[in-house]
């Protein structure tokens, strides 16, 4: 059980913001929430994590619900290669990651 | 190496013939972790090793699944007698306890998998 809902597909243009939504209703206080996404035929890659408060870094920003029930990946500015399968996870730092089908991502040209 | 090595990159199999599957981690990296993805769907955890000890099994799906990590490095997956819905990507994974480190050294390191069609 992924314990986290995320809309199975997106789209958005190149160039523009995206913003991938992630429900975790269920988190715990310890719980981290973690981002991963998978390129085609790659294994999934560590995007970003938090736990409270937002987060920034070079790949992408983490918005968190003041509730801590949802939260949302933004890409400043999407590009082809951002065309991904994005997974939204909650767990520890050191459990082990449970993946749910996540989102997948599709950039217009 | 600089990420986790995973060998072969595609195996076929004929049903019924046993299976070995490598994966060496990043040097220095306690934990591993194995998943098996079908098509279409989210990575599926098996197994988790920290160092040689095998921590948790419960994603092994029958007992013709085995892995091993003697010496607490390479590890290796083992399925006996395969059938064609064992046909998927395995991914191997591996991450230091804590996540030492920020962007983009946290977090566990995946390979490319290991693709295996069973025929």
């Amino acid at each position: 059980d992924a314990k986290t809902t995320q809309p199975n597909s997106m789209e958005s243009n190149e160039e523009e913001p995206v913003h991938l939504p992630c429900n975790h209703s269920t988190i715990s206080g310890t719980d981290y929430i973690h981002w991963y996404r998978q390129l085609p035929s790659q294994g999934p890659e560590y995007v970003i994590h938090g736990l409270t408060s937002n987060v920034n870094n070079r790949m992408a920003s983490l918005a968190i619900a003041e509730d801590r029930k949802s939260s949302t990946l933004i890409l400043h500015r999407a590009t082809l290669r951002d065309a991904a399968v994005y997974y939204c996870i909650r767990g520890n730092r050191d459990d082990k990651i449970i993946f749910g089908k996540g989102t997948r991502l599709h950039i217009l040209p | 190496g600089a990420g986790v090595s995973q060998s072969p990159r595609y195996k076929v199999a004929k049903r019924g013939q046993d299976v070995a599957l490598r994966c060496d981690p990043i040097s220095g990296h306690v934990s591993l972790f194995w998943y098996q993805q079908a098509l279409g769907q989210g990575p599926e955890f098996l197994t988790y090793f920290q160092n040689e000890a095998q921590l948790d099994k419960s994603g092994l799906p029958s007992d013709r699944f085995f892995a091993e990590r003697p010496e607490g490095s390479v590890s290796t997956l083992k399925i006996q007698r395969t059938q064609q819905e064992d046909s998927a990507v395995y991914l191997c994974a591996s991450s230091s306890p804590g996540g030492a480190g920020e962007y983009p050294n946290y977090g566990y390191t995946f390979g490319s998998g290991t693709r295996l069609t069973v025929v």
